[in-house]
C-alpha cells in the first residue's frame, strides 16, 4: 500500500512571505503526484501536478519539487497571499488508480 | 464548465434511516470515485468506477454501503441503514482517464443522529 502525510499540520506565514508546504509517500512505486487546495466547506481544488519522470514543475505562483530518493514532495507558494489561506493535500498516485491522500496541511496568511 | 455536481449539500437525518447521496460527474471524464473525509482519518476512498463500472470497492466499509453507476452522467452512494459513525463530508470526484488529476465537488455533509 501507501502511506502519505504532511510534515506540519498547519503553518503560519506572513502575507508576502514565501510558503512551502512538505509531503512524504512511502510506495517507491508512486508515479504520480497532485497538490490539492481545500477551503472551508469546499471540495480539494487541483493546484498542480507532476510526474515521476520530473524533479520540477512550474505554475502560477506555485512550484513542485519531487525528491524520489528520499520519496519526498514540496509545495513552494510565492509571495503568499490571503486567499491562499487552506489546507493543502498531497496526493500519491498508487496502484491501479488510486490515489492516497495525506493528512492535510492548514495554511494560515497573516494580514 | 460546471464540474463535479453534488446533492445534496447537507443532509441530516435519524440513525436506521436510507440515505442516498448523488453526484453528476464532468461530462466525458470516464471515471467516477466516491471518497469520504473525517478529521479522524481524512480523505478515504471508498470505491470508483470505470466507464459506469464499478473496479475497486475494497473501501467500502461495510455492506450497509453500496454505489450505482447507471449511465455516464450520474452516480449514487446510498447507506442503508446509517449509524452515527457514518456522519462526515462524503465527496464524489471524476477525472478523465487514468492517472489523471482528480476533479472533486464541493461534498456532501452528512449527520447521522
Amino acid at each position: 500500500g501507501e502511506s502519505v502525510g504532511l510534515h506540519l499540520p498547519t503553518l503560519s506565514v506572513q502575507e508576502g512571505d514565501n510558503s512551502i508546504i512538505n509531503c512524504a509517500y512511502s510506495n517507491s512505486a508512486s508515479d504520480y503526484f497532485i497538490w490539492y487546495k481545500q477551503e472551508s466547506g469546499k471540495g480539494p481544488q487541483f493546484i498542480i501536478d507532476i510526474r515521476s519522470n520530473m524533479d520540477k514543475r512550474q505554475g502560477q505562483r506555485v512550484t513542485v519539487l519531487l525528491n524520489k530518493t528520499v520519496k519526498h514532495l514540496s509545495l513552494q507558494i510565492a509571495a503568499t497571499q490571503p486567499g491562499d489561506s487552506a489546507v493543502y493535500f498531497c496526493a500519491a498516485g498508487g496502484t491501479g488508480n488510486q490515489f492516497y491522500f495525506g493528512t492535510g496541511t492548514s495554511l494560515t496568511v497573516i494580514p | 464548465d460546471a464540474g463535479v455536481i453534488q446533492s445534496p449539500r447537507h443532509e441530516v437525518t435519524e440513525m436506521g434511516q436510507e440515505v442516498t447521496l448523488r453526484c453528476k460527474p464532468i461530462s466525458g471524464h470516464d471515471y467516477l470515485f466516491w471518497y469520504r473525509q473525517t478529521m479522524m482519518r481524512g480523505l478515504e476512498l471508498l470505491i470508483y468506477f470505470n466507464n459506469n463500472v464499478p473496479i475497486d470497492d475494497s473501501g467500502m466499509p461495510e455492506d450497509r454501503f453500496s454505489a450505482k453507476m447507471p449511465n455516464a452522467s450520474f452516480s449514487t452512494l446510498k447507506i442503508q441503514p446509517s449509524e452515527p459513525r457514518d456522519s462526515a463530508v462524503y465527496f464524489c470526484a471524476s477525472s478523465i482517464n487514468d492517472r489523471t488529476a482528480l476533479h472533486f465537488g464541493n461534498g456532501t455533509r452528512l449527520t447521522v443522529t
